[in-house]
């Protein structure tokens, strides 16, 4: 499977400032994807990455809060805008690789543990 | 009602038990169906695809029963590194995404 990295893999914030999260994979992916685990929770899809193109947001997500973006097909980013300390989660980056695996199998990068104060 | 449900555990068992999950889904138009383990504060990793006509590898058997929506993992000869939360994913009928269950924690101890 493909190897994903994420950048940074933690970060403790003020409220009302913007991190970025890199995702970077080494190979190229059809599908990324961004999901949300808050603390004791599972997993909830934040938005697909499109390369070259707007990101697709799940329902209660918006672009002005999760900007996303996606150059290649190898590298996307996802900011968390504007943070408060319900923002404090483990965001998670994954791919799908099609041109590879048949099935709509999903790969999870390591993650970013963030802390809002 | 939330899309995939699972038991709710946690299940503790002692090493060597049998131990079964189960899920339910509720999107009948459902394709593809995933068992994930999730190690505390690590990421998710794929375990095993679930297939119509159910699927082994090794230890773990994977059944899926369609008319049901029910999903389930069998776990034999379990062993102290078993212990994980196990997530049951489905994916959204038709699109490229992917709804996980919240997870059943298992703690196998000596």
């Amino acid at each position: 499977s493909a190897v994903i990295s994420q950048k940074p893999s933690r970060d403790i914030c003020q409220r009302g400032t913007s991190l970025t999260i890199q995702c970077q994979v080494d190979s190229q992916v059809t599908m990324m994807f961004w999901y949300r685990q808050q603390p004791g929770q599972s997993l909830t899809l934040i938005a697909t990455a499109n390369q070259g193109s707007e990101a697709t947001y799940e329902s209660g997500f918006v672009i002005d809060k999760f900007p996303i973006s996606r150059p290649n097909l190898t590298f996307s980013t996802l900011t968390v805008s504007n943070m408060s300390p319900e923002d404090s989660s483990i965001y998670l980056c994954s791919v799908e690789d099609r041109y590879r695996v048949s099935q709509e199998t999903q790969y999870f990068g390591p993650g970013t543990r963030l802390l809002v104060l | 009602r939330k899309e995939v449900e699972q038991d709710p555990g946690p299940f503790n068992v002692p090493e060597g038990a049998t131990v079964a999950f189960n899920c339910t889904y509720s999107n009948s138009a459902s394709q593809s169906f995933f068992w994930y383990r999730q190690d505390c504060r690590k990421e998710p990793k794929l375990l095993m695809s679930v297939y119509s006509s159910g699927n082994e590898d090794g230890r773990f058997t994977a059944q899926l029963n369609r008319a049901s929506q029910y999903i389930s993992l069998l776990i034999r000869d379990s062993k102290l590194s078993d212990s994980a939360t196990y997530l049951c994913v489905v994916n959204r009928g038709g699109y490229n995404k992917l709804i996980f269950g919240a997870g059943t924690r298992l703690a196998v101890h000596p």
